[in-house]
């Protein structure tokens, strides 16, 4: 079975900090990951992948995020955080060998403090 | 532009009533999803499509009904059966197992 875990409901950051949200994730085939963003009462907003290749994934506004296998993660980080990112994070995984659907995670609210 | 495109963005609805929701996407893909989203509970798969005049059912189905007459349109119905049915509705699309979903901007459908 897939799923998906975001062990933080919330995560707070300073301006100008660097912000890691954390996703744990369980398939049985080869992961295919998503990192989105949401908005207050508006849809979601890709911002990067992984699928194959490099562990590190770079993707909109300044955000990467690193896929480490044994440890079945997909933490999303960014440098320096900007006031501007404080929205609600969900992390997603399809598994290769599976349907064509996206499991998501319960979503992490980060809020950046000026 | 090319895009989803949900309606409408607030639904009222009174208890015993049926009411569909509207996605209609331009961006000629073949999978399309409905979601519910809740606070504190993520994202859960309402229904799924993957080609025209085919659909599954996700994981919280009872109570919703689909159709996917067409590739670019695929109407959710919250039928009476739903005894819960306040929540954000949100549809989206994709083309292929590696490619993101695209996402609508959401219903928001509240029970008077």
């Amino acid at each position: 079975a897939q799923s998906v875990a975001q062990p933080e409901d919330q995560v707070n950051v300073a301006e100008g900090n660097p912000l890691t949200v954390k996703c744990t994730y369980s398939v049985s085939g080869n992961p295919y990951l998503f990192w989105y963003v949401q908005y207050p009462n508006r849809g979601l907003q890709f911002l990067l992948k992984y699928i194959t290749g490099d562990n590190l994934v770079k993707g909109s506004y300044g955000f990467e995020a690193e896929f480490n296998k044994s440890q079945t993660s997909f933490h999303l980080k960014k440098p320096s955080a900007l006031v501007s990112d404080s929205a609600l994070y969900f992390c997603a995984v399809r598994d290769g060998v599976g349907a064509n659907n996206l499991f998501f995670g319960t979503g992490t609210r980060l809020t950046v403090i000026p | 532009d090319g895009g989803i495109t949900q309606s409408p963005k607030y639904l009222f609805r009174k208890e015993g009533q049926n009411v569909t929701l509207s996605c209609e996407q331009n961006l000629n893909h073949d999978a399309m999803y409905w979601y519910r989203q809740d606070p504190g509970q993520g994202l859960r798969l309402i229904y799924y499509s993957q080609i025209v005049n085919d659909f599954q059912k996700g994981d919280i189905a009872e109570g919703y009904s689909v159709s996917r007459e067409k590739k670019e349109s695929f109407p959710l119905t919250v039928t009476s059966a739903q005894k819960n049915p306040t929540a954000f509705y949100l549809c989206a699309s994709n083309d292929g197992l590696n490619t993101e979903a695209f996402f609508g901007q959401g219903t928001r459908l509240t029970v008077v």
